[in-house]
């Protein structure tokens, strides 16, 4: 495997369900994160995550809960969602100390119903 | 106003057309700049850094004029493969995080 993967590619899931997203890089950069990126607009960042810690939460309700065990693993837990969090939800990854950009996973396409 | 500002468009162009795409950012202290080309219901995928004294890749060239705190991209000989959504992206430098800024993206489409 090569780049960023991430699991699964689409999910469907009830509003009372538990779920979660997983990311993964094999590129050894130090940092990850996880954007949401809804129909018509733009990307939103939602967490960041350097060196396995969490720098960032963008004001993202709780009911989105991420973890980072390493540096090359990521998840987002997901529970309770609303109908209104259906987007795709794309991991990232760079290096910090280097500005090569960022590399993006394939995403998980999400629909609450 | 938008830290990363671009004209949503879309473009409409024919093959093998020249096109150019403007974008403005807001802080002046940003240091990275990017585009990244986004596929429908894809991921963004980079396209080139841009560097000061600007560059070129192919059919592909991207400006850079700090003074303005304005970014172009410019694409020859359109093809029709060029189709996408192409998002001007700047780094935040109040971040140590090295967190990326991107716009709302330009959409163009190539017509045969």
């Amino acid at each position: 495997e090569t780049g960023v993967t991430q699991t699964p590619r689409h999910l469907v899931m009830g509003m009372t369900n538990k779920k979660s997203l997983k990311c993964e890089q094999h590129l050894g950069h130090n940092a990850m994160y996880w954007y949401k990126q809804s129909a018509k607009k733009p990307l939103e960042l939602m967490f960041v995550y350097n060196f396995k810690e969490q720098t960032e939460n963008n004001s993202v309700p709780s009911r989105f809960s991420p973890e980072c065990p390493n540096s090359s693993h990521l998840f987002l837990h997901l529970h309770t969602l609303q109908p209104e969090d259906s987007a795709l939800y794309l991991c990232a990854s760079s290096q910090i100390d280097r500005n090569y950009g960022y590399t993006f996973g394939s995403g998980t396409r999400l629909t609450v119903v | 106003r938008k830290e990363v500002e671009q004209d949503p468009g879309p473009f409409n162009v024919p093959e093998g057309a020249t096109v150019a795409f403007n974008c403005t950012y807001s802080n002046s202290a940003s240091q990275s700049f990017f585009w990244y080309r986004q596929d429908c219901r894809k991921e963004p995928k980079l396209l080139m850094s841009v560097y000061s004294s600007g560059n070129e890749d192919g059919r592909f060239t991207a400006q850079l004029n700090r003074a303005s705190q304005y970014i172009s991209l410019l694409i020859r000989d359109s093809k029709l493969s060029d189709s996408a959504t192409y998002l001007c992206v700047v780094n935040d430098p109040a971040d140590s995080s090295y967190k990326l800024i991107f716009g709302s993206g330009t959409r163009l489409l190539v017509r045969p």
